[in-house]
């Protein structure tokens, strides 16, 4: 069955440190999806992409944050210099086309720890 | 504009006995409804989703969800808990229509289940 795999499991940064956050899509999906969980919260949006471009983002997701799809299976989260507040569970996820019906698949997810 | 309200935080059962697991949405158009369950570090994976076919929806693992209009109500049940089903629980709300594509969760329910 395919699958969203995502890479690493677990990263642990210093504060101000870039981290790469890296997502395998089901291959014929075409929204990709960027959330996150701070521990003990809610599942909070953070951005879509679709066509090669972002389609939708939330207020979280700002000048520190980026995406891209570098290759054309990879779909990466970029956080260019991490705060404390940054340490959740990132989760990616993939949707197959443009149906609003249609439910999200999603990966394992990314921890992130910054201290 | 959408939203999803999980009206408990955390229900107790005990095995064998019956799971409610309540969510109740608000959303501009008629909006596609999911359910998704994360058991401890893992990812999110879809129990159900309605999707403005049958108004009762069958998942996996024995669960199912209402879809009530009148109420806007899209409750989780399931005849007889097992200590599997021991995790969070996610009701997700997705716009029909609308500017937005994006779906929302809910806070999550935790389901503990006693032996």
């Amino acid at each position: 069955e395919p699958e969203v795999t995502q890479t690493p499991s677990h990263q642990v940064t210093q504060m101000g440190q870039e981290v790469i956050l890296r997502c395998v899509p089901i291959s014929n999906h075409l929204y990709f999806y960027w959330y996150r969980q701070i521990l003990g919260q809610k599942v909070e949006f953070l951005v879509s992409f679709y066509n090669n471009e972002i389609s939708e983002k939330s207020e979280i997701f700002d000048d520190q944050f980026s995406v891209e799809r570098p290759d054309g299976s990879n779909f990466t989260l970029k956080i260019r210099s991490t705060k404390l507040e940054d340490s959740a569970m990132y989760f990616c996820a993939s949707r197959i086309g443009t149906a609003r019906t249609g439910e999200l698949f999603f990966g394992e997810g990314s921890r992130l720890t910054v201290l | 504009a959408q939203s999803v309200t999980q009206l408990d935080s955390h229900v107790s059962v005990s095995e064998g006995t019956p799971v409610l697991l309540r969510c109740n949405y608000s959303s501009s158009y008629s909006p596609s409804l999911f359910w998704y369950v994360q058991h401890p570090n893992k990812g999110l994976q879809l129990l159900l989703k309605y999707t403005s076919a049958a108004t009762l929806v069958k998942g996996i693992n024995g669960f199912e969800a209402e879809f009530k209009k009148s109420e806007t109500s899209f409750h989780l049940t399931k005849p007889s808990a097992h200590m599997s089903d021991a995790a969070e629980y996610f009701c997700v709300v997705s716009p029909s229509s609308g500017g937005s594509y994006i779906p929302t969760f809910g806070r999550g329910t935790s389901l503990i289940v006693h032996p």
